[in-house]
């Protein structure tokens, strides 16, 4: 199985900031990678699909770059509703699998 | 509007059975991939099975392989999950997605499944 490993695990930010999350995969698995966010007691939404591009819908403060093993999700002037645990997800292969997920905290 | 909405999550003795449904409107049904995601209490998200359009190929994570079934009912937009052998480690909110393939794109709510004497 491919393991996800998202760094850091969490994260404390401010409103205004840009902040990275990053992912890395324990084999390439090319462009096949999304980004979920989900906030307590709700469902996921995804952001990102193919590493790079946005569900529609999603502002383009988020983005999302990276090919093979390590990719990258950012997050341009926080506001209070971005605070919430980003997951990044591989689809290259069977099982497909979800990284461990990052929360975002406000300082 | 667009919406899934899970249903037959509950309370079920360890060794018991669940059939969790999953009711889609909004959108063609029969044209998307559907998957099962689930997450245990305070816990991460993890993928538990999907199908794709016309019903012919799923795939399954390892531990629930040959006790879940995923199955669809494109004449009635609908997706089901037969669980079987339930363990307490199944314990977990288990959401339904579509998308245009294996990632999700469209979430239900949720349905809780507790597997506990």
């Amino acid at each position: 199985d491919i393991q996800m490993t998202q760094s850091p695990s969490s994260l404390s930010a401010s409103v205004g900031d840009r902040v990275t999350i990053t992912c890395r995969a324990s084999q390439g698995i090319s462009n096949y990678l999304a980004w979920f966010q989900q906030k307590p007691g709700k469902a996921p939404k995804s952001l990102i699909f193919g590493a790079s591009t946005l569900q529609s819908g999603v502002p383009s403060k988020f983005s999302g770059s990276g090919s093979g093993t390590d990719f990258t999700l950012t997050i341009s002037s926080l506001q209070p509703e971005d605070f919430a645990t980003y997951y990044c997800q591989q689809y290259n292969s069977y099982p497909i699998t979800f990284g461990q997920g990052t929360r975002l905290e406000i300082k | 509007e667009v919406q899934l909405v899970e249903s037959g999550g509950g309370l079920v003795q360890p060794g018991g059975s669940l059939r969790l449904s999953c009711a889609a409107s909004g959108f063609t049904f029969s044209s998307y991939w559907m998957t099962w995601v689930r997450q245990a209490p305070g816990k991460g998200l993890e993928w538990v099975a999907n199908v794709k359009q016309e019903g012919s190929e799923r795939q399954y994570v390892d531990s629930v392989k040959g006790r879940f079934t995923i199955s669809r009912d494109n004449a009635r937009s609908s997706l089901h999950l037969q669980m079987n052998a339930l363990r307490a480690e199944d314990t977990a909110v288990y959401y339904c997605a579509s998308g245009g393939g294996p990632v999700p794109h469209i979430w239900g709510q949720g349905t809780m499944v507790t597997v506990s004497s």
